[in-house]
């Protein structure tokens, strides 16, 4: 049981530069956010999805696209990667809207330079 | 606006001593409270929760929590600690947004936890 995969684990852009971040889930989750972890912030909401097709924004979501085409699978788009960007990306599924247990990938370090 | 509040950055424990980790929220409604824990480089993985009931939680590894209303508390504590305890702690809040169609989680800044031989 594979839970919440992202891919990559690590990533070095350039500041301009586009790239998606992967976030699957193999447990038939309606429920997928994507999160980031910056030292001393905790970790804030970027973009959330209740549903194939239904996306919404966060706490933080400028500068950041997502889709949600299946069930499984809840990319995050950086269309323009900015130095402010660099942190660490966690996506999380849910079965419910309570986030009674909320699953969370192992990360995606981005660094931006 | 809802808010989560763990006042220590950092605690350092000897092992085999009790740890408290407090936190402390802001949430109009009843709240949903979680602990999680995160070890370097790893993910966060769900220790306990409250929705509801009884006030004191168990929790996986030995943890438990205690939520006071009164005191808008959700303090994590542990009668002794291991070594293998030594993570990155937070507590969190869930919130549903208008409408109810999703709950989302708001952190803490985190509780870093060492602990000495």
């Amino acid at each position: 049981n594979a839970g919440v995969t992202q891919t990559p684990k690590f990533q070095v852009l350039k500041t301009g530069q586009s790239m998606t971040l992967q976030c699957a889930q193999d447990m038939n989750h309606e429920y997928m956010s994507w999160y980031r972890q910056d030292p001393g912030m905790g970790l804030r909401l970027i973009h959330y999805s209740v549903g194939a097709g239904i996306t919404d924004q966060g706490e933080v979501p400028n500068g950041y696209n997502v889709s949600r085409s299946t069930t499984e699978d809840f990319p995050l788009r950086l269309l323009s990667a900015a130095p402010s960007q660099t942190s660490v990306y966690f996506c999380a599924s849910s079965w419910d809207r309570k986030n009674t247990e909320a699953f969370f990938g192992q990360g995606t370090r981005l660094t931006v330079v | 606006a809802q808010s989560v509040t763990q006042p220590d950055i950092h605690i350092t424990v000897s092992e085999g001593a009790s740890l408290e980790l407090r936190c402390n929220y802001s949430y109009g409604a009843t709240p949903y409270l979680f602990w999680y824990v995160q070890s370097p480089g790893q993910g966060l993985q769900l220790l306990l929760k409250y929705f509801s009931g009884d006030t004191l939680v168990q929790g996986i590894k030995g943890f438990e929590a205690e939520f006071k209303r009164s005191q808008s508390s959700f303090n994590l504590r542990k009668p002794s600690v291991h070594w293998s305890d030594a993570a990155e702690y937070f507590c969190a809040v869930g919130q549903l947004n208008y409408g109810g169609s999703q709950g989302n989680l708001i952190f803490g800044k985190g509780t870093k936890l060492s602990v000495k031989p």
